[in-house]
């Protein structure tokens, strides 16, 4: 199993400039969450996906911010325009209600710099 | 709304003494709680969790928790710190069956000093 498996791991990017972040989760899983980590707010829920239907944005900072899950095994966040204030590391997770309920596991990150 | 509290940012403690990181937690009805840890430049790892049963739970790494229900805390506990312990901790909460999201505390760092 490869795990949960983030692209890129390091982003740099000047303000205005379009963000894309992508996301393979487990293979059976059913559940994938996105997280922000600043040093200021923690670890902070974005959204949240089940059976590829989002389920909860209300964690997404803007219009800025956009999240789509065309398939089981494929997610991409997106920032349009972004700006130096979303500077952060970006985590998805997935689970899967069959395993373990609530148990999630996490990709490595995007740290994502804006300039 | 439910919430996480690790009321200290950063716990030190000698390497071969015992430590403990604490949690406290704000959810209706019966909780899920779980820890993770994460090492530098990477994601959480799952330490543990209790769901229902008995209130010490063991967890990977020889790490431990115990749940409280009265004091609403559920700290993390091991024996003999190693150095290889050092990371950042982190407590979290559901409201139980049904509930998909976590709430994370904000986290504790966690220094093993040789």
């Amino acid at each position: 199993d490869a795990g949960v498996i983030q692209s890129p791991r390091h982003e740099v990017t000047e303000m205005g400039q379009e963000v894309t972040l992508r996301c393979k989760p487990i293979s059976g899983h059913n559940s994938l969450f996105w997280y922000r980590q600043t040093m200021m707010r923690g670890l902070e829920l974005l959204i949240y996906f089940n059976n590829n239907v989002p389920i909860d944005d209300s964690g997404m900072p803007e219009d800025r911010f956009s999240a789509k899950m065309p398939n089981a095994s494929f997610s991409t966040l997106k920032i349009q325009p972004s700006e130096p204030r979303d500077s952060a590391v970006y985590f998805c997770a997935s689970s899967s209600i069959r395993d373990s309920p609530l148990r999630q596991y996490f990709g490595p990150g995007t740290r994502l710099t804006v300039t | 709304a439910q919430s996480v509290a690790q009321p200290e940012d950063q716990v030190n403690v000698a390497e071969g003494n015992p430590l403990t990181v604490k949690c406290t937690y704000s959810v209706s009805g019966n909780p899920y709680l779980f820890w993770y840890v994460q090492y530098p430049n990477r994601g959480l790892q799952f330490l543990l969790k209790y769901i229902t049963g008995d209130n010490l739970v063991k967890g990977s790494y020889g790490f431990e928790a115990e749940f409280n229900k009265s004091q609403t805390s559920f700290h993390l506990k091991k024996p003999s710190a190693l150095v290889s312990d050092s990371a950042l901790y982190f407590c979290a909460a559901s409201s139980g069956a049904g509930s998909y999201q976590l709430t994370f505390g904000k986290g504790t760092k966690l220094s093993v000093i040789p």
